[in-house]
């Protein structure tokens, strides 16, 4: 089972901002990073570190984290926003590397 | 251009073995952690394993230890994966990604994948 637990689906409408978040004990010691997956599509980093965005990644994506909990929030959700998001990080070793279940987002 | 193909998938019976290939550019490789991220049919991102920069570590999902084994060829920029006693569960879309490492400002370790392939598809049914 996932170290990382995220809510399995959320929506949001055109222009209004969201958040999906992110749970697990690892996040106490490492940074989360998140990625975009369309379908047929292979996954896109959007943040990674404290808060940072790759290159060509809108500034509407943010990343935050607070305790044993990450979130990733969108900032005026765009139609082409609506993917699926997994959060990943370290396990708890440090050694391994895990995903959450992945957010469904619909933008409504 | 930075780029990650993977190659090698296809239809295997279960129990068989099958070699899947990354092959990489536009990036010096032996630099880089290489990871194998795999995607069942419908279902979430599960990691594989990972390699470091000079081969000298491996580390395997619980889920694979034991059957799959990670390599590389650090001269021909080249990542793979062996995967053998294959199983119904392991059909998924394969894909190679790299993990650069390094500490942020504050000193905070920071990872992520920032480089994805196109994935393969591995099929196990008899």
């Amino acid at each position: 089972s996932s170290e990382l637990t995220q809510d399995p689906a959320v929506s949001v409408a055109l222009g209004q901002t969201v958040r999906i978040t992110c749970q697990g004990d690892s996040l106490r010691s490492y940074y989360a990073s998140w990625y975009q997956q369309k379908p047929g599509q292979a996954p896109v980093l959007v943040i990674y570190g404290k808060n940072n965005r790759p290159s060509g990644i809108p500034d509407r994506f943010s990343g935050s984290s607070s305790g044993n909990t990450a979130s990733l929030t969108i900032t005026g959700a765009q139609a082409e926003d609506e993917a699926d998001y997994y959060c990943n990080s370290r396990d708890s070793s440090g050694n391994l590397v895990v995903f959450g279940g992945g957010t469904k987002l619909t933008v409504l | 251009q930075v780029q990650l193909v993977e190659s090698g998938g296809g239809v295997v019976q279960p129990g068989r073995s099958l070699r899947l290939s990354c092959a990489a550019s536009g990036f010096t490789f032996s630099s880089y952690g290489m990871h194998w991220v795999r995607q069942a049919p419908g279902k979430g991102l599960e990691w594989v394993a990972v390699i470091w920069y000079d081969g000298s570590n491996k580390y395997y999902a619980d889920s694979v230890k034991g059957r799959f084994t990670i390599s590389r060829d650090n001269s021909k920029n080249t990542l793979y994966l062996q995967m053998n006693s294959l199983r119904a569960e392991d059909t998924a879309v394969y894909y190679c990604a790299r993990r650069p490492t390094y500490y942020d400002s504050s000193g905070y370790f920071v990872d992520a994948f920032d480089i994805w392939g196109q994935g393969t598809m591995v099929t196990v049914s008899s």
